[in-house]
């Protein structure tokens, strides 16, 4: 079936490196993609989204980028801190208005 | 500011047993769900509400059922618990709209349940 999925379980970078987290998704349908943070013990917490019809888009230290010709997504962290390490889930907002999630990458920041 | 709120943090069940875990919102959002998380995995969706009175099936609702009497309540209900059920809970809401404002989904805390 179709399924949004990360290449790496495990990312590991030193403080004031830049991290770039992989997805790669398969329903060539999806048009509206998320990239949530989950701190051990919490819920995911949202940090950007991005439409298909965007290749790019831009936060506070944060760049989504979408590549629907190879439908890959990457979400890239400037100025990897300490509190950026958390595990970061891609999530595709379905017809239900619901979420299917990826299988997550672990961001560990080294000092 | 309470957003959403879920109980028990924590529930230790025994095989067979029945438990709920409560969800409650308190933004008036029309859309409720609740995900399931094993360890090292994504989220996965169980049921969802577009709705109160509607309820719908996830991805993996075999073993739980919801009821929306409210719009701020949406409960899930472990009938006959398994250890297959052991897992981390997420519930979560959102406000009726486009799909461009993932910044309006918010999720709970999470209730850890083991089932022995």
């Amino acid at each position: 079936g179709e399924s949004v999925g990360l290449h790496l379980p495990t990312l590991s970078v030193q403080e004031g490196d830049n991290s770039i987290i992989n997805c790669a998704y398969s329903n060539s349908a999806s048009d509206y993609f998320i990239w949530y943070k989950q701190e051990s013990g919490k819920g995911p917490q949202f940090i950007i989204d991005i439409r298909s019809n965007m290749d790019k888009r831009q936060g506070q230290r944060v760049t989504v980028l979408l590549n629907k010709t190879v439908k890959h997504l990457s979400l890239q962290i400037a100025a990897t801190q300490p509190g950026d390490s958390a595990v970061y889930f891609c999530a595709e907002n379905n017809a239900g208005n619901m979420l299917t999630f990826g299988g997550g990458t672990r961001l560990m920041v080294k000092p | 500011n309470a957003g959403v709120t879920q109980t028990p943090k924590f529930q230790v069940l025994k095989t067979g047993q029945s438990m709920t875990l409560q969800c409650a919102q308190d933004m008036n959002h029309e859309y409720m769900s609740w995900y399931r998380q094993d360890p090292g995995m994504g989220l996965r969706l169980i049921h969802y509400s577009v709705g109160a009175g509607i309820t719908d099936q996830g991805e993996v609702p075999n073993g739980y059922n919801v009821s929306r009497s409210t719009t701020e309540d949406f409960p899930l209900r472990l009938l006959s618990a398994a250890p297959s059920q052991t897992s981390v809970y997420f519930c979560a809401s959102r406000k009726q709209g486009p799909r461009n404002s993932g910044n309006t989904i918010y999720f709970g805390e999470g209730s850890w349940l083991t089932v022995v």
